[in-house]
């Protein structure tokens, strides 16, 4: 089946500064993939997402790139702000689109 | 519209207990999931089904089980909980926009 690997697992950056997350996956069929946000506490909540016919996607401060050739895809974060720490969990489907496989998560931390 | 609603919140169970963790939502969508999360884990499949009356097993199966009798609900079955069922417990729906997940349910298994 399909596993998804990230990294890193913690990433501190300074207000202002771009933050990058990275994840591989394994299936080679998989061809839908979004990246969460969950704070504290809350439930994940999609932030962004692409499909394996688009190799990169932005939304605002947020981009993400796919490389499906080296199976792998990147969250972009431009100038971060406080407000964008949280756990940041990538994912990808499996068989169809029927569920999400996800990566173990990375902890964003912003400093002012 | 709710959403995707999950019930109970909060539950404490005594090791050999049976329960049933509550899924539903009111998005008429067929494909809807289970997942447990435990720091430093991520969020990890357990069940999930595409429709009515058919269901499969994800990434962490073992002690759950699961039934889609409505589109609507998809509960989840412990039958005998283990302390290493202590968890935090997320459904989620797959809609328009992405999968959409539950408040969850916190487990603790004493």
């Amino acid at each position: 089946g399909e596993n998804v690997e990230q990294h890193p697992s913690t990433l501190s950056v300074q207000e202002g500064d771009s933050a990058v997350i990275k994840c591989t996956y394994s299936d080679s069929a998989s061809n839908y993939f979004p990246w969460y946000k969950q704070e504290l506490g809350k439930r994940p909540q999609l932030i962004i997402d692409i499909r394996s016919n688009v190799g990169e996607k932005k939304d605002q401060r947020i981009a993400v790139t796919l490389n499906k050739t080296a199976k792998h895809f990147s969250l972009h974060i431009t100038e971060t702000q406080p407000e964008d720490s949280a756990v940041y969990f990538c994912a990808a489907s499996s068989q169809a689109g029927t569920a999400l496989i996800f990566g173990k998560g990375t902890t964003l931390s912003v400093s002012s | 519209n709710a959403g995707v609603t999950q019930t109970p919140k909060f539950q404490v169970l005594k090791t050999g207990q049976s329960m049933t963790l509550q899924c539903a939502q009111d998005m008429n969508h067929e494909y809807m999931s289970w997942y447990r999360q435990d720091p430093g884990m991520g969020l990890r499949l357990i069940h999930y089904s595409v429709g009515a009356g058919i269901t499969d097993q994800g990434e962490v199966p073992n002690g759950y089980n699961v039934s889609r009798s409505t589109t609507e609900d998809f509960p989840l079955r412990l039958l005998s909980a283990a302390p290493s069922q202590t968890s935090v417990y997320f459904c989620a729906c797959r809609g328009q926009v992405g999968y959409t997940f539950g408040s969850g349910t916190r487990l603790t298994v004493v």
